[in-house]
């Protein structure tokens, strides 16, 4: 059983520049999350997604952030027009339909770096 | 807003030792996890408690959730090097509203001296 995957790890770009993040949750989870993490912080939840449904968006979410889980399997996460306080871990969990305790799974995260 | 707080924010401490570490907060929680952070990698689950007053244990480590559900301890007997990383407590409030996102502490980071 593969744990939560995500991709790239690291991402250096300059400010104003578009990324893309992919999060590949475990097989047959069926809810998603994405949350941020800066140092000295613990994670921020950003959003989340049941299937293929985005269900609940955190008002950290700005406009130039967009989550999408095209098919209620893997999701991506795209911020454009980045700026430096983007600089951070994004994190990618996944929860089985069985969870009744909302126990999240990690995956080992994108650290981004906005120059 | 749901608020956990950590304490302490910061823990160094000889192999051999014990300690415990805390997670407070005002609000009370369906379920609570433990989640211990490596550097550069994502938290990776420990253990959860849902149930009042339920002590849990995996190996050295022993986790309580407050009778009122709203604290839990982590003690650690014979700390070793290898228990050395960001310790966080998560939250759970199942409000029935359909929210399922996790309220984090910022975390104990906690070093372990050989």
């Amino acid at each position: 059983d593969t744990g939560v995957s995500q991709d790239p790890r690291h991402k250096i770009t300059k400010r104003g520049q578009n990324v893309t993040f992919r999060c590949d949750p475990i097989s047959e989870h069926n809810r998603l999350y994405w949350y941020r993490q800066t140092l000295g912080q613990g994670p921020e939840f950003l959003t989340y997604f049941q299937n293929e449904a985005q269900l609940e968006k955190s008002r950290l979410l700005s406009d130039r952030f967009s989550a999408e889980r095209p098919k209620g399997s893997f999701s991506t996460l795209e911020i454009q027009r980045t700026e430096q306080g983007d600089s951070a871990m994004y994190l990618c969990a996944s929860t089985p339909p069985s969870g009744a305790y909302n126990e999240q799974f990690f995956g080992p995260g994108t650290r981004l770096t906005v120059l | 807003t749901q608020l956990l707080e950590q304490s302490p924010q910061f823990l160094s401490i000889q192999e051999g030792e014990n300690l415990t570490v805390y997670c407070n907060s005002s609000s009370v929680f369906s379920s609570l996890q433990w989640y211990r952070q490596e550097p550069g990698e994502g938290p990776v689950l420990l253990v959860t408690v849902v149930t009042g007053g339920e002590v849990k244990k995996l190996k050295r480590l022993t986790f309580q959730f407050g009778d009122a559900r709203k604290d839990s301890s982590l003690h650690i007997t014979a700390a070793q090097p290898g228990d050395t990383g960001l310790y966080l407590c998560a939250g759970y409030q199942n409000s029935g509203a359909g929210s399922y996102q996790l309220t984090f502490g910022k975390g104990t980071k906690l070093s372990v001296i050989p």
